[in-house]
């Protein structure tokens, strides 16, 4: 099993420019959770989807952030315009939806490291 | 609406001493409950859970952890520590029932181990 896969590992852009995180999760989870980690505010939940509709986006801080899954294998979130302030590392985890031993856990991928110039 | 504190933001200690990480929570509902470690530049990594049954739990590396109820707490313990358990470590709780299933973390703990 290959993990909950993100793309880039490393992000490098400037101020105004549009950024696009890609997740994806373990085959036949059914939630997807994108996560934001900063030295300020820890891990903070921007958003979750289950089966490939978003449940929760409570915590996406403004417009310039959005995120979609158009099939159960993939995901994105997006940034448009980026400013410096979204400089973070952003996790995207998978979860099973049904009972069994991982009922409830979140799988983790390796980040995306976003600096914004 | 849950909440997890993290008493201690930055513990060091000596190789092969004990640890323990401090965790509590505050929820109107029950939960379930977890640590996750996460090292260097790396994502995050189920330790261990309490889901129901036995209040102390045994995870991965050693790692032990005991559910207190009535003291709200999960705290995080390991008789003999590593150099490679220097890491930082998550509590985090979700509700038991419900269709929610977001983890609420707590702020973390830097478990740096000394030579």
């Amino acid at each position: 099993d290959a993990g909950v896969i993100q793309s880039p590992r490393h992000e490098v852009t400037e101020m105004g420019q549009e950024v696009t995180l890609r997740c994806k999760p373990i085959s036949g989870h059914d939630y997807l959770f994108w996560y934001r980690q900063t030295m300020m505010r820890g891990l903070e939940l921007l958003i979750y989807f289950n089966n490939n509709v978003p449940i929760d986006d409570s915590g996406m801080p403004e417009d310039r952030f959005s995120a979609k899954m158009p099939n159960a294998s993939f995901s994105t979130l997006k940034i448009q315009p980026s400013e410096p302030r979204d400089s973070a590392v952003y996790f995207c985890a998978s979860s099973p939806g049904t009972s069994g031993s991982a009922y409830n856990e979140q799988f983790f991928g390796p980040g995306t490291r976003l600096t914004v110039l | 609406a849950q909440s997890v504190t993290q008493l201690d933001s930055q513990v060091p200690v000596f190789e092969e001493a004990p640890v323990e990480l401090r965790c509590n929570y505050s929820s109107s509902v029950s939960v379930y409950l977890f640590w996750y470690v996460q090292y260097p530049n790396q994502g995050l990594q189920l330790l261990l859970k309490y889901l129901s049954g036995s209040t102390l739990v045994k995870g991965i590396n050693g790692f032990e952890a005991e559910f207190n109820k009535s003291q709200t707490s999960f705290h995080l313990r390991k008789p003999s520590v590593h150099i490679s358990d220097t890491a930082e470590y998550f509590c985090a709780v979700t509700p038991l029932h419900g269709s929610a299933r977001q983890l609420t973390f707590g702020s973390g703990t830097q478990l740096t181990v000394l030579p």
